[in-house]
């Protein structure tokens, strides 16, 4: 089966650091999405692309999040400089359309800043 | 303003019961509802979609239901097994086309 594939799987890092969070899409899929999700939040949307290009970035903060796709094969979440309110398990999902077509997942970047 | 609730209780039920699990929703107005499950330390992973004209979608034990006048969809796990064992999310698309998780409910089906 194709998965969707994200690096690394876990990461604890001190505040004040960069910190890159990587998504391999599953061949063929032309949607990509970046989630986090908290206990008290839940699964929240940060950004997505289709075709490589961003569409929405909305729900990242934007003085300290980047989101790009620098390839169809590779889609990249940054927090610079981190905070210990980032601590989260970011998702990475892709799809063949954004429509209603179902997501698929990765297993996720379970973040700990200190 | 807008919302999706799923029951934030856990749900704990015996072996070959029916688990009956509620998504509700206010100020949508939905074209499409998904069901995912997310098992602990997984991603979540997507089981059905019912759009709107359906009132019901099936798919092995799996029953769906989506009654857009009362704002409701109910996800029934028929011979409920262990395995089910997990947390399901309910999912819409806002008017933005953005797809809407609600926080989940977990099951728990004894043995």
């Amino acid at each position: 089966d194709a998965r969707v594939t994200q690096t690394p799987r876990h990461k604890v890092t001190e505040m004040g650091q960069e910190v890159t969070m990587r998504c391999q899409p599953i061949l063929g899929h032309n949607t990509v999405f970046w989630y986090r999700q908290t206990m008290m939040q839940g699964l929240e949307l940060l950004a997505y692309f289709r075709n490589r290009a961003p569409l929405d970035d909305s729900g990242m903060p934007k003085d300290r999040f980047s989101a790009e796709m620098p390839d169809a094969t590779l889609a990249t979440l940054k927090i610079q400089p981190s905070e210990p309110r980032d601590s989260a398990v970011y998702f990475c999902a892709s799809a063949i359309s954004y429509s209603n077509q179902p997501q698929h997942f990765g297993d996720g970047t379970r973040l700990s800043i200190l | 303003s807008q919302k999706i609730e799923q029951n934030s209780e856990a749900l704990n039920i015996q072996e070959g019961k029916t688990a009956t699990l509620t998504c509700n929703y206010t100020n949508y107005s939905p074209a499409y509802l998904q069901w995912y499950r997310q098992d602990p330390g997984r991603g979540p992973v997507f089981l059905l979609l019912i759009r709107e004209n359906e009132k019901e979608k099936r798919k092995e034990r799996l029953k769906v239901t989506f009654d857009t006048t009362l704002k409701q969809s109910l996800f029934h796990i028929t011979a409920s097994q262990p395995a089910d064992s997990a947390t399901y999310l309910c999912a819409l698309y806002n008017q933005g086309g953005k797809l809407i998780f609600g926080q989940g409910t977990e099951l728990s089906v004894k043995p």
